[in-house]
């Protein structure tokens, strides 16, 4: 399984640009990166999932670099209902590998 | 009801009581996970279904006991249990197309259990 490590905490303000990066160094080829949100007492929530290159969906962008080591999740122009956990995980089929995830504060 | 529902949301239990877990999708999916949260540690998957056949199993103690009766529901079976297995029980579903990678899943809003 591939091992993800994610900064543990990020503090941005509203309108902002977030940026979060995750290192998987030995991704394996068949690997896909995928991204949740979290909100306390809830499940994670899909937010979006990239094999390579640049994925972009209504909500987040998703860069992969061509070695594919690291995954870096845009959040365009963050509000404060974007305060939540945000976890990357690794995963082909069923073996997964969910990250510490990295808790993003929005401030007004 | 929509998505994944869970049932109890809260469950208090003494180590030598049995108990169960339910969850149920109404996604039409064919796959259903297990998931345990503990506090400051990343998602532990527990247990993979898919097409009502156990796919994985990750190295689980037997005190927690899977089971999939069909593809829209799953249970999780507990006895026994230790203080340690106090956490937040998800449950999550997904659709496997034969293609293969990872799918989206979708999750429930957990069952906080506390074992005393």
């Amino acid at each position: 399984l591939a091992k993800t490590t994610q900064p543990i905490s990020m503090d941005s303000y509203e309108g902002q640009e977030v940026n979060i990066t995750c290192s998987h160094n030995n991704i394996a080829t068949n690997d896909y990166i995928t991204w949740y949100q979290q909100f306390p007492s809830q499940g994670p929530r899909f937010i979006i999932q990239g094999y390579k290159t640049k994925v972009t969906n209504e909500v987040a962008s998703l860069f992969i670099p061509a070695d594919r080591k690291s995954s870096t999740l845009s959040l365009p122009r963050v509000s404060l209902s974007d305060t939540a956990v945000y976890y990357c995980l690794v995963a082909n089929d069923y073996k997964l590998s969910f990250g510490a995830g990295t808790t993003v504060t929005v401030r007004a | 009801e929509t998505g994944v529902t869970q049932t109890p949301r809260h469950l208090v239990m003494g180590m030598t009581n049995k108990k169960s877990l339910k969850c149920e999708q109404h996604l039409g999916h064919n796959a259903m996970y297990w998931y345990k949260q503990s506090a400051k540690k990343p998602l532990e998957l527990m247990f993979v279904y898919s097409l009502e056949e156990r796919v994985e199993n990750n190295s689980v103690p037997s005190r927690f006991s899977p089971e999939c009766p069909n593809s829209s529901h799953l249970f999780l079976h507990l006895h026994t249990l230790q203080p340690e297995d106090s956490a937040l029980y998800l449950c999550a579903s997904s659709q496997e197309s034969a293609a293969g990678g990872s799918y989206e899943q979708y999750f429930g809003p957990g069952t906080r259990l506390t074992v005393t």
